[in-house]
């Protein structure tokens, strides 16, 4: 059963573009959405993280947009450069007795960036 | 100061060899967590350790795998036997304690192949 789903399973931008990926959770008990980068050759690393109780946060070039009702949160990418180019993936967590910091992965998006 | 450290990066085996797989965390981290990544099922948590003591091991796939956290700067996980759907890359990942939800590091992975 596949609690986070994500989407596009690859995207192609061209440099200066924005870049959305999206993803769709199912657990209402979910309280942490990070996203994180992975270069090929590379482990994940983390890119940027929202909780439930904002709608929106910036950093840089990036910025996660969360909508609790529909259970759907986006990464979008502004001013997209080729070093962007990358494997994104989306993730969620809750806090529990059992399941601190257990993070359920997308299954990730391939992002290429055109010069 | 060093990021998670995997080894060995690469590792080529015949089925029914005895693989084991290496990570050494960031110092001062308390959490641990064995993940594998393929093109099929994405990225999976295996199992995660908290102060050297297993809190999860649902996602291990049966009984040929297993991992151990000897002391709090090292961790293995084993597969014996393997067998040619074992073929994956494995991440360790750690994060420290800390008030909320504390981002895991990763280190590079450990490309396994069973032939």
């Amino acid at each position: 059963q596949q609690q986070v789903k994500q989407s596009p399973q690859s995207l192609i931008v061209q440099k200066g573009g924005i870049s959305i990926i999206n993803c769709a959770y199912e657990n209402t008990a979910f309280d942490y959405f990070p996203w994180y980068q992975q270069f090929p050759g590379k482990g994940p690393a983390l890119l940027i993280a929202i909780r439930p109780d904002v709608s929106e946060k910036k950093e840089g070039r990036f910025t996660i947009s969360f909508n609790k009702s529909a259970k759907q949160f986006s990464l979008h990418i502004m001013d997209s450069q080729p070093g962007d180019s990358a494997t994104y993936f989306c993730a969620a967590s809750m806090e529990g007795r059992g399941s601190n910091y257990k993070l359920t992965f997308g299954k990730g998006t391939l992002l290429t960036v055109n010069p | 100061d060093a990021g998670v450290i995997q080894s060995p990066r690469h590792e080529v085996t015949e089925m029914g060899q005895e693989v084991t797989l290496r990570c050494k965390p960031i110092s001062g981290h308390d959490y641990l967590f064995w993940y594998r990544q393929t093109m099929m099922r994405g990225l999976e948590l295996l199992i995660y350790f908290n102060n050297n003591v297993p809190i999860d091991d649902s996602g291990m796939p049966e009984d040929r795998f297993s991992a151990k956290m000897p002391n709090a700067s090292f961790s293995t996980l084993k597969i014996q036997p393997s067998e040619p759907r074992d073929s994956a890359v494995y991440f360790c990942a750690s994060s420290p304690q800390g008030i909320g939800h504390q981002p895991q590091h990763f280190g590079d992975g450990t490309r396994l192949s069973i032939l």
